[in-house]
């Protein structure tokens, strides 16, 4: 079955970076794309970009472009969103999560990773 | 790109029909039929229950259903049921490999 594991809670300092791991199971990695979705406590989601994993080719929300980056190592099927100069209010828990293209739905998500940005 | 827009709460009594909106504009909702309806529960991932607007993947019962009218997309839930109590998000592909979702809706079965 597909499985997207995620790596572990992060705490941060303002203005650091922080990179979240998602490895994925159970089906053929480059063939689908790789959403990273994020959910500040109490909110709602926000989509922060995707990533070809065939490709590499990424888009970005507007609102993180020159922040986030992400990239994937198909040999070991994982997917990494690195975040930069982080704030208060990238405090959230970080998604990944499949979809077949851009345009079509997610249908697996990860279990989530909480990072935490406190001074 | 600013969220999509959904109530924020919604309620209705078991066996009860409602029905949660999700507005956007010409540049996503209304330009494209790749709308899809999430469901999703306190501490756990989204799951998905509506995919191009109006088509339910395999598992998910036909209570749920989807449609759209210009810019708006709409979920109806029928035959309201307990477990029916969740948080709902709606997304929209909005053109240039962007993906929206909706500020969500918390569905409170009375």
């Amino acid at each position: 079955q597909v499985q997207l594991v995620q790596s572990g809670p992060e705490v941060k300092r303002p203005g650091a970076s922080v990179r979240v791991s998602c490895k994925a199971s159970g089906y053929t990695f480059p063939d689908y794309c790789m959403h990273w979705v994020r959910q500040a406590p109490g909110q709602g989601l926000e989509w922060i970009g995707w990533v070809n994993p065939n490709r590499g080719v990424t888009s970005y929300a507007q609102r993180f472009q020159g922040r986030v980056t992400m990239t994937r190592v198909t040999s070991i099927s994982t997917a990494y969103m690195d975040l930069s100069r982080l704030k208060s209010d990238d405090t959230a828990v970080y998604y990944c999560a499949r979809s077949d293209t851009i345009l079509s739905e997610i249908d697996s998500w990860g279990q989530g990773t909480l990072v935490t940005v406190s001074s | 790109q600013s969220a999509l827009t959904q109530p924020p709460s919604a309620s209705g009594s078991p066996g009860q029909s409602v029905t949660i909106s999700c507005t956007g504009t010409s540049s996503d909702v209304g330009g494209y039929n790749y709308v899809s309806w999430y469901q999703q529960y306190p501490g756990k991932a989204p799951k998905v229950l509506i995919y191009e607007v109006s088509k339910r993947p395999s598992g998910v019962p036909d209570r749920f259903s989807g449609s759209k009218s210009g810019n708006t997309a709409s979920l109806t839930v029928s035959g309201l049921q307990a477990d029916d109590e969740a948080d709902y998000y709606c997304s929209s592909y909005a053109g240039s490999n962007n993906l929206l979702f909706g500020g969500g809706t918390k569905l409170t079965v009375l």
